[in-house]
């Protein structure tokens, strides 16, 4: 159980396109769920937490404006990067958190490679 | 600021070897995880230590927490190739976010 799917697991797009990385959960309903970035041989960094039905919380540095994130479900967080440019190009990773008998677990999406030419 | 660093941050052993990775963090936290992360791989969960001197082993691995010390380490005891990964831990902060330790790359040679 708790099987978190990320889609598309690769994608690549030109400067100033936008992307959609779709997070689902596959078994479990997510109360919130967690979108991180990882440059290479770098750790993961947290960029914000989203809980269903409500405005996502981005960290500090973190453009909500290129960011978007939309959690209209229980099973589903979506992550849009507007106007891409390859400074943006990274491993995207999301996770998820149920309210059920591990409310402190979180479990790990695939990741969605982005490269941006 | 909240740091979570990990030390070594590279480590190459030989197999059959033993070996600690440390994990220091600067904030109270009662929730420490580990994972480990194969190169173009998303992360596997390996333990959850939930309190103060909470210990866990499965195979090689064992994970302990000592909270007034901020301190975990993870422990691996005859080393085999298939461990060859990176390391992470995390901490879990009042808000149920997780901080990230900096990784640690192990390398297992025959």
């Amino acid at each position: 159980g708790a099987v978190v799917s990320q889609h598309p697991s690769r994608v690549i797009c030109k400067s100033g396109t936008s992307v959609k990385i779709e997070c689902r959960s596959l078994d479990f309903q997510a109360t919130t769920m967690f979108w991180y970035r990882q440059f290479p041989k770098k750790s993961l960094m947290l960029m914000a937490t989203s809980n269903e039905g409500s405005k996502a919380t981005y960290e500090q540095g973190v453009e909500k404006d290129k960011f978007l994130i939309n959690h209209a479900s229980l099973t589903l967080s979506t992550l849009t990067v507007t106007s891409a440019h390859p400074e943006d190009s990274s491993f995207y990773i999301c996770s998820a958190r149920g309210s059920g008998a591990f409310p402190y677990e979180q479990y790990f999406g695939p990741g969605t490679r982005l490269t941006v030419t | 600021e909240l740091k979570v660093e990990q030390n070594p941050l590279f480590l190459s052993m030989q197999e059959g070897k033993n070996y600690t990775i440390y994990c220091n963090y600067s904030t109270t936290s009662d929730r420490l995880y580990w994972y480990r992360q194969d190169p173009g791989k998303s992360l596997e969960s390996l333990f959850v230590l939930l309190s103060n001197g909470a210990v866990k082993q499965e195979g090689r691995l064992m994970a302990s927490l000592d909270t007034k010390a901020r301190l975990s380490t993870l422990h691996i005891t005859a080393a085999v190739h298939d461990l060859s990964a990176t390391y992470f831990c995390a901490v879990d902060i009042s808000t149920n976010k997780l901080i990230f330790g900096t990784g640690t790359l192990l390398a297992v040679q025959p």
